[in-house]
């Protein structure tokens, strides 16, 4: 199984954007697809989006609007930008891989970081 | 969105008992469910998959049952090590969603 280690600030402003990223190691990006959920005490655990290494992209219809998630395969890095944040994206995020066939479940997970929304 | 619900919330058991936990979908999704434990402080951590496949290294005394909207999760023998948060979550359709989770604590 691979390794992934989420980075990026602890602390975001309201109304600006949130960027995390996502670095794997033990193995190639190039294969599986690669997720974002997150973790509230409000909502649970909440699906935010994936990619695949070859750039298609699913999101959370209510995410949709303010979430790009990227890849970038030299790096072995994949990314997550949530736009005009509100106390309500505060929330541990992690980052995820399942297996690129239908029905898989998310096998690796990094260890999460807490990302605050706060002024 | 497929909705999943989890009984109990939370339990308690003592070392050596046998934990039924149920998940139920909102609508049929095969066998497309996953359950995760969870500790304090840490990431999910892949159990089960395909509703009843144990993850590798994963003791045996974990088991999965269940295909359509309803599916348990169910622990033989609880360890200590076995006392922590349990979610499902169906992989049916690619708006994946979780359970709220169990938690199993120490009577």
């Amino acid at each position: 199984q691979v390794q992934l280690q989420e980075s990026g600030p602890g602390l975001v402003k309201p109304s600006e954007t949130l960027s995390l990223t996502c670095t794997v190691s033990g193995g190639s990006i190039s294969r599986y697809y690669w997720s974002w959920i997150r973790q509230s005490p409000g909502m649970g655990l909440e699906w935010i989006g994936d990619i695949h290494y070859s750039g298609t992209t699913n999101y959370n219809p209510s995410l949709k609007s303010r979430v790009t998630i990227s890849v970038d395969t030299s790096k072995n890095q994949f990314s997550l930008r949530l736009s005009s944040v509100t106390a309500a994206d505060t929330a541990v995020y992690f980052c995820a891989n399942r297996r690129e066939v239908i029905g898989a479940p998310f096998d690796s997970w990094g260890q999460g970081t807490l990302v605050t929304v706060s002024s | 969105d497929i909705q999943m619900a989890q009984s109990p919330s939370s339990l308690s058991a003592f070392v050596g008992d046998r934990v039924n936990i149920t998940c139920r979908a909102s609508q049929s999704i095969g066998r497309d469910l996953n359950w995760y434990q969870q500790k304090s402080g840490k990431a999910p951590k892949l159990l089960i998959y395909d509703a009843s496949t144990l993850q590798s290294g994963v003791p045996s005394r974990i088991s999965g049952s269940g295909s359509g909207t309803d599916f348990t999760l169910t622990i033989n023998s609880l360890q200590p090590e076995d006392f922590a948060t349990y979610f499902c979550q169906q992989s049916y359709r690619t708006l994946f969603t979780f359970g709220p989770g169990t938690k199993v604590d120490i009577k």
